[in-house]
């Protein structure tokens, strides 16, 4: 069983710049969410995807986006980075029905200078 | 608005008992989820409540008062290896709309 991976690991952009993370859900989860963490803080729902749609969402701007693939993959995508955007990205992923437990991946860390 | 309060930080020492405490307002609720992240790492689940009362796996046992709006963590036979910490989280949504509400954590030190 193959658990969540994410891409890239680590991550260094500037201000203004637009990025672009990546996520395999973990074989047979069916769909994925995503967090943002930022440091000495708990993680934060950014928003969720369930059959390639936008299933819920946290009080984040529409500059955060998303995608799901068919084969559940996902991708976050950031417009615009702020400072503020530096963080630790969580993606998640679960089977549909079975949503309190939730597999996290080892997150992308982001740095917005 | 949502809020979840937990301690920030506890100590105990190897093989000790230790709760943590939570506290949760929130607008709707389905369920109290905690979960463990050691530095660097990502989270880990460990227990889920739905229904008041203890639930017991291993070492950890969860408690949920849905009444109280209050549910705790407990470590048995602490080793140092739990050092890290742990996140108590709300489920909004039933079925799969899994989105979590987390507290901000509390940061568990284990001393020989």
């Amino acid at each position: 069983e193959t658990g969540v991976t994410q891409s890239p690991t680590h991550l260094i952009k500037t201000r203004g710049q637009q990025v672009t993370l990546r996520c395999s859900s973990q074989s047979g989860h069916n769909t994925v969410s995503w967090y943002q963490q930022a440091l000495g803080q708990g993680p934060q729902f950014i928003f969720q995807y369930y059959r390639e749609e936008e299933n819920g969402r946290g009080n984040f701007p529409p500059r955060f986006s998303g995608l799901q693939f068919p084969n559940y993959s996902s991708e976050l995508n950031v417009n615009a980075l702020e400072l503020d955007d530096s963080a630790l990205y969580l993606c998640a992923s679960s089977s549909w029905g079975v949503g309190e437990t939730q597999y996290f991946g080892p997150g992308t860390r982001l740095l917005v200078l | 608005g949502q809020s979840l309060e937990q301690p920030s930080e506890v100590t105990a020492v190897e093989g000790a008992i230790v709760q943590i405490n939570c506290t949760y307002q929130t607008s709707g609720f389905y369920g109290l989820s905690w979960y463990q992240q050691h530095d660097g790492g990502a989270p880990t689940f460990l227990s889920y409540n739905a229904l008041d009362g203890l639930e017991e796996t291993g070492r950890f046992s969860s408690f949920l008062s849905r009444s109280d709006s209050y549910g705790y963590l407990l470590l048995q036979e602490l080793q140092m290896k739990d050092s890290a910490s742990y996140f108590c989280a709300v489920r909004l949504g039933s079925g799969n709309t899994g989105k979590l509400i987390f507290g901000q954590g509390t940061t568990l030190q284990v001393k020989p």
